[in-house]
């Protein structure tokens, strides 16, 4: 059992350069997430879906862009790269009941120059 | 607005030894859920507890629990009998208003060093 995967692990973009974090998860959860943790700051809620089709904003939304076309893969595209967007990203997934935790991924860490 | 405040960036614990970590939180939904995470140095997010607004006991998993106090808006992490794969960061979250929602906010965390 897998659980969450993402990919890549590590990237270097150059700033304007676009490109899509992969988030899988094979729990048949129907909520996924994206988080950006910074240093000294937490994590970050970046966008969310509660299912297929439907989508929205977290705390952190400009420059990214997300879509859940099946409820295995979330991916978050990036769509003209900052240094500001330099961080690690998790993607995350859990069952739509109440006390259900977050199941993250290992992380990527981004850097952007 | 919601809010989690964790105010030990570091903290230092002997072996075996018990150590609380503090985790305040600010929210006017009538319904909430708390989480603690542990982060470790290789960076992977591992959940440790859960504690739901109503319930009605504090929350217990294995040498975790926590020591929740509504009046206070506090959720304070205990870790008993401390061991040296402790050392880790420590994250309080909070998701409010009902289930059908993903934001979880998180505090900035706390730094736990365990000492032989």
């Amino acid at each position: 059992n897998a659980g969450v995967t993402q990919t890549p692990k590590f990237q270097v973009l150059k700033t304007g350069q676009s490109m899509t974090l992969q988030c899988a998860q094979d729990m048949n959860h129907e909520y996924m997430s994206w988080y950006r943790q910074d240093p000294g700051m937490g994590l970050r809620l970046i966008h969310y879906s509660v299912g297929a089709g439907i989508t929205d904003q977290g705390e952190v939304p400009n420059g990214y862009n997300v879509s859940r076309s099946t409820t295995e893969d979330f991916p978050l595209r990036l769509l003209s790269a900052a240094p500001s967007q330099t961080s690690v990203y998790f993607c995350a997934s859990r069952r739509q009941i109440e006390r259900s935790p977050l199941h993250f991924g290992n992380g990527t860490r981004l850097t952007v120059t | 607005a919601q809010k989690i405040t964790q105010t030990q960036p570091g903290m230092f614990v002997q072996e075996k030894e018990a150590v609380t970590l503090d985790c305040t939180y600010d929210t006017s939904d009538p319904s909430y859920g708390l989480f603690w995470y542990k982060q470790p140095s290789s960076g992977e997010m591992i959940f440790l507890i859960y504690q739901g607004s109503y319930d009605q006991q504090n929350a217990t998993e294995g040498r975790y629990s926590l020591n929740f106090q509504k009046a206070r808006k506090s959720a304070n992490l205990v870790i008993s009998a401390s061991q040296l794969g402790d050392s880790a960061m420590y994250f309080c979250a909070m998701r409010g208003d009902s289930y059908n929602t993903d934001k979880l906010i998180f505090g900035t965390g706390t730094r736990l060093q365990v000492f032989p």
